[in-house]
């Protein structure tokens, strides 16, 4: 069983679409980390988000957490070509391991 | 800050043979993490170390696998009698510690087993 479950797992859209891809959970976690990856490269950290209800915007980019703590949204408004990659959230569990587990990612294409 | 540095970038061994990546993790980071990742999945935890202490091994890490920290800076993985499962993407990572803490990832070691 998956312990963060990302959707939609493959998404190709137009250039200048707006699109939402989500983190979703059971679980409750500590905080919650968003990463993007490109073909051979690791993944880079986009931003993390703590407080329950959180909102924080990075560009087009907007991410949420939900109030619970068990989910997480990324909007992006206006997508480029440029944002094409894989977007992985990752989670730690309170009062566990500080280890982070990642969801199995959406996989975005923009296509221009 | 010179990144997160991972050597070979590419291994292709033959099964049986044994595997030795290494790992050169930010220079203030004191922990530092190996992950596992295959084609169209996230990355899989493996191992981590605080310092040259290891902390926690995932059950995915069988008997063939070790890693190792000796002195608390590079980080060694091992594979042992490879298996042609054992090809994936192996990403190493560091950061301070702390459950906010975000991970600095490298470019990763590319193992194909044939």
């Amino acid at each position: 069983t998956q312990l963060l479950e990302q959707s939609p797992q493959f998404l190709s859209i137009q250039e200048g679409e707006n699109l939402t891809v989500y983190c979703n959970s059971s679980s409750v976690f500590s905080s919650l980390q968003w990463y993007r990856q490109e073909p051979g490269e690791g993944p880079v950290l986009l931003v993390t988000v703590v407080t329950g209800g959180e909102v924080k915007k990075l560009k087009r980019l907007t991410f949420q957490f939900g109030d619970a703590r068990k989910d997480s949204s990324l909007h992006i408004t206006a997508a480029q070509p440029g944002d094409t990659g894989l977007y992985l959230c990752a989670g730690a569990r309170p009062g566990g391991s500080e280890k982070l587990v990642f969801g199995k990612g959406t996989k975005l294409t923009v296509n221009p | 800050d010179t990144g997160v540095s991972q050597d070979p970038r590419h291994k292709i061994t033959k099964r049986g043979q044994n595997v030795t990546f290494r790992c050169d993790p930010i220079s203030e980071h004191n922990r530092l993490y190996w992950y596992r990742q295959t084609l169209g999945q996230g990355p899989e935890f493996l191992t981590y170390f605080q310092n040259e202490a290891q902390l926690e091994k995932s059950r995915l890490l069988s008997d063939r696998f070790s890693a190792e920290r000796p002195k608390g800076s590079f980080s060694t993985l091992e594979i042992q009698r490879t298996e042609q499962g054992d090809s994936a993407m192996y990403l190493c990572a560091s950061n301070r510690g702390g459950y906010n803490s975000p991970l600095h990832f490298g470019n990763g070691t590319r193992l194909t087993v044939t």
